[in-house]
């Protein structure tokens, strides 16, 4: 069955350390988003990339970085820039705006918590 | 103010009782969905609406577009809806969020045997 897979589920970073989450997707969507989900709030958007080798900053990217080198991939580096690193962080995917399709589907989530 | 504003924020039901889960949106929109987020945290996509209504087994969505309201019904409710039902709006092009989702803060809903 095609779906996204996130890893690891649950993390745990000391201050100071850089962290990768990774996320892959086996249903051919071109488009692919982080987000971060806090208590009592709605989801943000951290980075979305509409295409391979290309992705646009959210609305809370600082302390981020991303890369697309494959169409199925889309980790995200949580670094030591992030102030308040401890959340639950959401991929999703969707096949290309226009397309008529307009599915969205998210991973299980990875739950980051810094010690 | 929130670009889009859920209610209630919690909704306590006995089994068997109708919902209804209300979204309010500022901005013009292309799609709006409803989603489904279970205590374990993983998020399912309900529906997708442009316009009109949409209905999948026990769930209903509706959306009033000159209004910039949807609602969410669950007739006979049952213990496993129990979970966060999330609004999502895909601004249009030219908003100042972009085309992109923006997303209300979801309502929590217990449903009691």
């Amino acid at each position: 069955d095609g779906g996204i897979t996130q890893s690891p589920k649950y993390l745990f970073r000391k201050e100071g350390q850089n962290v990768t989450l990774s996320c892959e997707q086996n249903l051919n969507h071109d488009a692919m988003y982080w987000y971060r989900q806090d208590p009592g709030q709605g989801l943000r958007l951290i980075y979305y990339s509409q295409i391979v080798n290309d992705f646009q900053k959210g609305d809370i990217a600082e302390g981020y970085s991303v890369s697309r080198e494959k169409k199925e991939s889309f980790p995200l580096t949580v670094t030591s820039a992030q102030k308040n690193p401890t959340a639950f962080y959401l991929c999703a995917s969707s096949p290309p705006d226009g397309s008529g399709a307009n599915v969205l589907t998210f991973g299980a989530g990875s739950r980051l918590t810094v010690l | 103010k929130n670009e889009v504003e859920q209610s209630p924020q919690n909704l306590t039901a006995q089994e068997g009782e109708f919902i209804t889960i209300n979204c309010s949106y500022s901005v013009g929109i292309s799609a709006l969905h409803w989603l489904q987020q279970h205590p374990g945290g993983g998020i399912v996509s309900l529906f997708m609406l442009s316009s009109g209504k949409k209905k999948h087994g026990r769930l209903i969505a509706t959306i009033n577009i000159q209004e910039k309201h949807s609602s969410l019904h669950i007739t006979a409710s049952h213990p496993r809806d129990s979970a966060v039902y999330i609004c999502a709006v895909r601004v249009e092009p030219g908003e100042t969020s972009g085309s992109r989702l923006t997303f209300g803060e979801g309502t929590q809903l217990t449903v009691n045997p």
